[in-house]
């Protein structure tokens, strides 16, 4: 069965580093989403991408994250200078499209600032 | 803006018995989809099912039903005869119609299964 894969599956990196977190949606997925859950808090949408734009994004995602999708398979999150409150579970979504379809998701990047 | 809330943060439930997680959500909107995702230890994210804001039928999938009241804005998930293989965090989602299909998250439930 087709799914979402992201990698890795665990990150630490020092604050004020870069990082990418990868994922590989389910290939003729079209809409592909980002969304966080901080340890013990809400799992947080933070941005959603369709036709090689952002179609929408939340007040997290400002200006220290970027998406990619650079080759038509993967689809990149880029933090460009992490913070401590950055440390979250990351995951990737894909669906292929329509409200009501299903959206699939990875099994996350959990990311740890130090 | 919309919120979704689960107000039980860890249910227990013995093998075969019923169990029945809580949601309420806030929305001024009228045409919006409701969803129960189950997450698994370790395991990524699988829809559970899914209800449209405009069927007054409460949708079914097996051992999984809801019950859906709009005008409480309430969605709860019932799981019958429960499995070992239910035991996971539960999150009951909204997302509205021509919303970019985002999603909004409750806070999830841990459920236990006890043999």
């Amino acid at each position: 069965e087709p799914e979402v894969t992201q990698t890795p599956s665990h990150q630490v990196t020092q604050m004020g580093q870069e990082v990418i977190l990868h994922c590989v949606p389910i290939s003729n997925h079209l809409y592909f989403y980002w969304y966080r859950q901080i340890l013990g808090q809400k799992v947080e949408f933070l941005v959603s991408f369709y036709n090689n734009e952002i179609s929408e994004k939340s007040e997290i995602f400002d200006d220290q994250f970027s998406v990619e999708r650079p080759d038509g398979s993967n689809f990149t999150l880029k933090i460009r200078s992490t913070k401590l409150e950055d440390s979250a579970m990351y995951f990737c979504a894909s669906m292929y499209g329509g409200v009501n379809t299903e959206a699939f998701f990875g099994q996350g990047t959990r990311l740890t600032v130090v | 803006a919309q919120t979704v809330t689960q107000s039980q943060p860890e249910m227990s439930v013995q093998e075969a018995e019923t169990v029945t997680l809580s949601c309420t959500y806030d929305t001024s909107e009228s045409d919006y989809y409701l969803f129960w995702y189950k997450q698994p230890p370790s395991r990524q994210m699988i829809l559970v099912i899914r209800q449209e804001a405009y069927k007054q039928q409460n949708a079914t999938e097996n051992r999984f039903s809801v019950n859906f009241q709009k005008a409480a804005k309430s969605f709860s998930l019932k799981i019958s005869d429960s499995q070992l293989g239910d035991a996971a965090m539960y999150f009951c989602a909204y997302t509205q119609r021509n919303a970019g299909n985002m999603l909004t998250f409750g806070g999830g439930t841990r459920l236990m299964v006890k043999p």
